[in-house]
């Protein structure tokens, strides 16, 4: 089957640095990967849509300066949270999609941990 | 807008009994819905989807999830509850429809399933 990792799976740092998150897909080109943040004990919420070649669509309310998405490759994208403070501090996951197929076919990463001090 | 509730935050079942973690939605046209798993500090997995057909749809580890137009829902079920099936569950659909659709998913809230020994 499909498999997507992220790295690092979890990454402590202190508040002002930038972190960057990567999301592969190992098998199978992606033209589109998707950015979620997840708080504790809640639901998934979409930060990003990530097209390969092209620039990212942001959901309402995420600050597209600060977390910065690049997907330069079919089976590369990346998360960098810029300047980041206590408050960025959640569980990131990305989730790609292979061109051309139905919309069940989102296969997600294992999540990268992210502690801001 | 398209939209997924879980009402339950928590379901205790014992191991061996029936379960039951309970799914309605919302949406504008035909519905696409997704079952999805996740176990602490991990990404997601895909159970089962429905997009068309029988309403009565089979995915993984011995889970389904029966599609009713009539009340809205899409329960996720098992005949046969694991203490390993111990983890969260989000339900999701689609967002948008016809040629507005989108491949972004909306997820429910999450309900935490406790299989007890």
């Amino acid at each position: 089957g499909a498999v997507v990792s992220q790295h690092p799976s979890r990454v402590i740092c202190k508040s002002g640095t930038s972190v960057k998150i990567e999301c592969r897909s190992l098998d199978f080109q992606a033209t589109t990967m998707f950015w979620y943040r997840q708080f504790p004990k809640q639901s998934l919420m979409l930060m990003a849509t990530s097209n390969e070649g092209s620039k990212a669509t942001y959901e309402q309310g995420v600050e597209k300066d600060k977390f910065l998405i690049n997907h330069a490759s079919l089976t590369l994208s990346t998360l960098t949270v810029t300047s980041a403070h206590p408050e960025d501090s959640s569980f990131y996951i990305c989730s790609a999609q292979s061109p051309g197929t139905r919309i069940d076919t989102q296969y997600f990463g294992p999540g990268t941990r992210l502690t801001v001090l | 807008a398209q939209s997924v509730a879980q009402p339950e935050d928590q379901v205790n079942v014992a191991e061996g009994n029936p379960l039951t973690v309970k799914c309605t939605y919302s949406v504008s046209g035909n519905p696409y819905l997704f079952w999805y798993v996740q176990y602490p500090n991990r990404g997601l997995q895909f159970l089962l989807k429905y997009i068309t057909g029988d309403n009565l749809v089979k995915g993984s580890y011995g889970f389904e999830a029966e599609f009713n137009k009539s009340q809205t829902s899409f329960h996720l079920k098992k005949p046969s509850a694991l203490v390993s099936d111990s983890a969260l569950y989000f339900c999701a659909v689609r967002d948008g429809e016809g040629g507005g659709a989108t491949n972004k998913l909306i997820f429910g809230t999450g309900t935490l399933l406790a299989v007890q020994p």
